[in-house]
């Protein structure tokens, strides 16, 4: 079972363009909700993160839109440009349960092209 | 800088044999992760430890076991490598929640190739 459902898979744009890269969950439980970043030959780091009782969240060209009774956030980027070009991951997790692992979505492979 | 350091970039191993994948992190953190990454998979969780001789199963642990003897250190174990184990392996940490940190920090993996 997937918990979390990211999508697309891949994603070309040009730059100055504003990818957009969709997740959605199922388990209410959830509190927390980070992106990573993760470039070829690097382990994933995280990006930026968000909690459920806000909206909308910025960080330099990253925003995050947070959709609760949908169930959705997603990941905006602002005026892209080539180094932005990575593999992204949104996740989920219930701090509030105690430890509980990350779940990842499967990844969105963004290239941005001159 | 919270720094999670793997033993090998890079491994090549035959199948059949057995593997150790090291992973060490050096900011005291209480959890630590094994995953691995495969194209259109995503990071799937084969096992974490929250704290010294403890482990739990992740979602995919068949064919892996671990080891956390310290506190540091937390070793992913193939105990008869195949094929099918060939991919990316990360190890993460991570403190617990409440205290900054707590979102896991990852290494830089280990692509394993099984011959």
């Amino acid at each position: 079972q997937q918990q979390v459902k990211q999508s697309p898979q891949s994603l070309i744009v040009q730059k100055g363009g504003i990818p957009i890269i969709n997740c959605a969950y199922e388990n209410t439980a959830f509190d927390y909700f980070p992106w990573y970043q993760q470039f070829p030959g690097k382990g994933p780091a995280l990006l930026i993160a968000i909690r459920p009782d806000v909206s909308e969240k910025k960080e330099g060209r990253f925003t995050i839109s947070f959709n609760k009774s949908a169930k959705q956030f997603s990941l905006h980027i602002m005026d892209s440009q080539p180094g932005d070009s990575a593999t992204y991951f949104c996740a989920a997790t219930a701090i509030h349960s105690g430890n509980t692992p990350l779940v990842f979505g499967k990844g969105t492979r963004l290239s941005v092209i001159a | 800088d919270v720094k999670v350091t793997q033993s090998s970039r890079y491994l090549v191993k035959r199948t059949g044999e057995k593997v150790f994948l090291e992973c060490v992190q050096d900011m005291d953190h209480e959890n630590m992760f094994w995953y691995r990454q495969d194209p259109g998979l995503g990071l799937r969780l084969i096992y974490f430890s929250y704290d010294v001789k403890m482990k739990e199963k992740g979602d995919i642990p068949e064919g892996y076991s671990v080891s956390r003897e310290k506190k540091e250190r937390f070793s992913l174990i193939l105990e008869s490598a195949s094929t099918n184990q060939t991919s990316m392996y990360l190890c993460a940490s991570s403190t617990i929640p409440g205290l900054a940190g707590h979102i896991p920090f990852f290494g830089p993996g280990t692509r394993l190739t099984v011959l």
